[in-house]
Formats: structure tokens, sequence, C-alpha cells
């Protein structure tokens, strides 16, 4: 069962403009969230996270925003740069290790 | 400050062969997981595991895959009796802690591919 869902496989997007990446999830027992960065023939890269007890957190141009009503969880990155171009993975944790993870958008910033 | 190692980077079985995968965690990293991810999809969980044990595998399918993290030397997970189905990624990641507040540090993966 795919707890986390992506439902944008893809996202193009302007240098300078803002990105917006979705991502909603079922189970309601998730306390923590992650997003991870993957370029090719590379693992996951570890990005920005929020817990439940939050409804914002911000990292230079990375923002992720949650709306525990709605399961629902964006990261916003802005302004976008071409090095931003890579796959977003959405995951989710209720229980501190396992990870439940989303299929991933992947992010194309045009010059 | 060497990050999480996997080797083979690709490897290519024939069905019913073994496969093994090794993952060398980041220095001073002693808790390890496993993630499986099958092409158009995302990574899943496989298991957990410290020195010399085994905390979670409760992703592990429940034929066919093992692993173990022993005192020296890397994790491994092996797969016995590869099938087509086994084809994947498979991502090894550490953390020094319990990965609650800590993210956890994926290395690049090892491609298996089951012919």
């Amino acid at each position: 069962d795919q707890q986390v869902k992506q439902n944008s496989p893809s996202l193009s997007v302007q240098e300078g403009r803002i990105s917006i990446l979705n991502c909603d999830y079922t189970n309601s027992m998730f306390d923590y969230f992650l997003w991870y960065k993957k370029y090719p023939a590379e693992g996951p890269t570890f990005l920005i996270s929020i817990s439940s007890i939050k409804d914002k957190n911000e990292d230079g141009r990375f923002t992720v925003f949650l709306n525990k009503s709605a399961k629902h969880l964006s990261l916003h990155i802005v302004p976008s740069q071409p090095g931003d171009s890579a796959v977003y993975f959405c995951a989710a944790s209720h229980n501190d290790y396992k990870l439940s993870f989303g299929a991933g958008t992947t992010v194309t910033v045009r010059a | 400050n060497a990050g999480v190692m996997q080797n083979p980077r690709h490897l290519v079985r024939r069905r019913g062969q073994e496969a093994r995968l090794r993952c060398s965690p980041m220095k001073g990293h002693s808790h390890v997981y496993w993630y499986r991810q099958l092409p158009e999809e995302g990574l899943k969980f496989m298991v957990y595991l410290q020195k010399e044990n085994i905390i979670d595998e409760s992703g592990m399918p429940k034929e066919r895959f093992s692993a173990e993290f022993p005192k020296e030397g890397p994790s491994i997970l092996r797969i016995q009796q590869v099938v087509r189905g086994d084809s994947a990624a498979y991502f090894c990641a550490s953390s020094p802690e319990l990965a609650g507040g800590y993210e956890q540090f994926f290395g690049p993966g090892t491609r298996l591919t089951v012919l």
C-alpha cells in the first residue's frame, strides 16, 4: 500500500521562479516528514525535514509546509536554480527509522 | 569523511544465482538500513540493523532474503535464488543514532539486474 504519494511525476520551472512540489500521505500516525533530493547514479540526499508539531520549516531557499488536517505537505524552492534539477522524494516516518517514500517528482529547471 | 559506500554498483545475475550486496556505513555510524526501489516507485524499507543485531526486518521478503551487520566488516544483503522480480536498485543508509530527528545518509545504491 502506498502511504506516501507524489502525484506529479515531473515538474518543469524556469530559473529564478518558484518550484512547488506536493506530497500527500494517508497514515495519520506519521509524525516526521523529510524531503530528499536525488541525482542520477547517486543515493538520495537529505534536504529538509519537519516535525508534525510544526507547520513550516525554512532552510535557505527551501521551505516545507505541513497541513496535518489535509495530510499534505509541500516543498517550495525559491528561487529555482539549474542545480536543483533532480528527483525529489517525500518521505514520512512514525517510528523514527522506517521511512516511507513517495515515488518522486523529477524537477527540471530551464535556463 | 567518506560517505556510505556500496558495492558493487551494478550486479548482473542469472535466475537462480545468489546476489550479495555490501554496504559500509559512514564512519562512526552504527545503524544501517536497507531499502529497495523498484522501477517507477519510491524506496521501500526492508531491514534495520545495528552491529550484530537485526532490529526490524518487517520489510524483508520472507524467503530468499537475509541481511547481516557483523561486528567487523560491511553490512551484507543476501538474495538467494534470484528471480527477475528482484531486479531493482538497493540502497543502504546509515545514521549515528536512531534516525529520529536525524536524517539517514544514503549510499549510491546497487543496481541488480536478473537475466
